[in-house]
């Protein structure tokens, strides 16, 4: 079964600052899709960023990027020029690309603070 | 629609009594899934729907939960006999079945 570890149960940041959060997964499979997704506090988990496994790139998006070491089975999200927007709690998810029937399966966040 | 839409948003419901909770994918996803999430926690899968087919609900926590998608588009979740450990927001996911899951904004329930 596949595990997603998120050890850092909450950060803060300085507005206009840089935060990175962690996240590591445990899976045997060679064939995937990792998500980081972020929960405002009105509920609505919404994607941020997804990386495939076999691609060696890392993903970015706009201010949002991620340091993904698939050896090391890492998968951090890297915030840029944080916003009060960004204050969320924060899902590292995975998903096997092997079966199309598998749920995607979540770390148990991080809650960040953007402090103005 | 636009967005995965659910409800009631809001629930109260006292010990023992059954409640249905109710989502309404985007158009056109084939996969829809149920998750629980506990206050300060993270989703926990319940139970995964292709099309009207109940592919898996192994998460389902008992056997007072229930989930059904007869036509493969509105899907319901029933808890019958609610217990206080039943308190949480009920998140529904929709999907094409590439990976990406897109949510709902939850039901959150409350057992008292």
């Amino acid at each position: 079964a596949q595990t997603v570890t998120q050890s850092q149960p909450e950060m803060s940041v300085q507005e206009a600052e840089t935060v990175t959060l962690s996240c590591t997964y445990d899976t045997s499979e060679n064939n995937y899709y990792l998500f980081w997704y972020k929960q405002p506090p009105s509920r609505q988990m919404i994607l941020v960023i997804r990386q495939e496994a076999y691609k060696q790139q890392n993903a970015t998006e706009n201010r949002f990027s991620v340091n993904f070491q698939k050896a090391a089975k890492s998968f951090s999200l890297k915030i840029s020029d944080s916003q009060l927007g960004d204050t969320a709690m924060y899902f590292c998810a995975f998903i096997s690309r092997n079966s199309g029937n598998t749920p995607l399966v979540f770390g148990k966040g991080t809650r960040l603070s953007v402090i103005a | 629609g636009a967005g995965v839409s659910q409800s009631p948003r809001y629930k109260v419901a006292k010990r023992g009594q059954d409640v249905a909770l109710r989502c309404d994918p985007i158009s056109g996803h084939v996969s829809l899934f149920w998750y629980q999430q506990a206050l300060g926690q993270g989703p926990e899968f319940l139970t995964y729907f292709q099309n009207e087919a109940q592919l898996d609900k192994s998460g389902l926590p008992s056997d007072r939960f229930f989930a059904e998608r007869p036509e493969g588009s509105v899907s319901t979740l029933k808890i019958q006999r609610t217990q206080q450990e039943d308190s949480a927001v009920y998140l529904c996911a929709s999907s094409l079945g590439t990976g990406e899951l897109f949510f709902g904004e939850g039901s959150r329930l409350t057992v008292l």
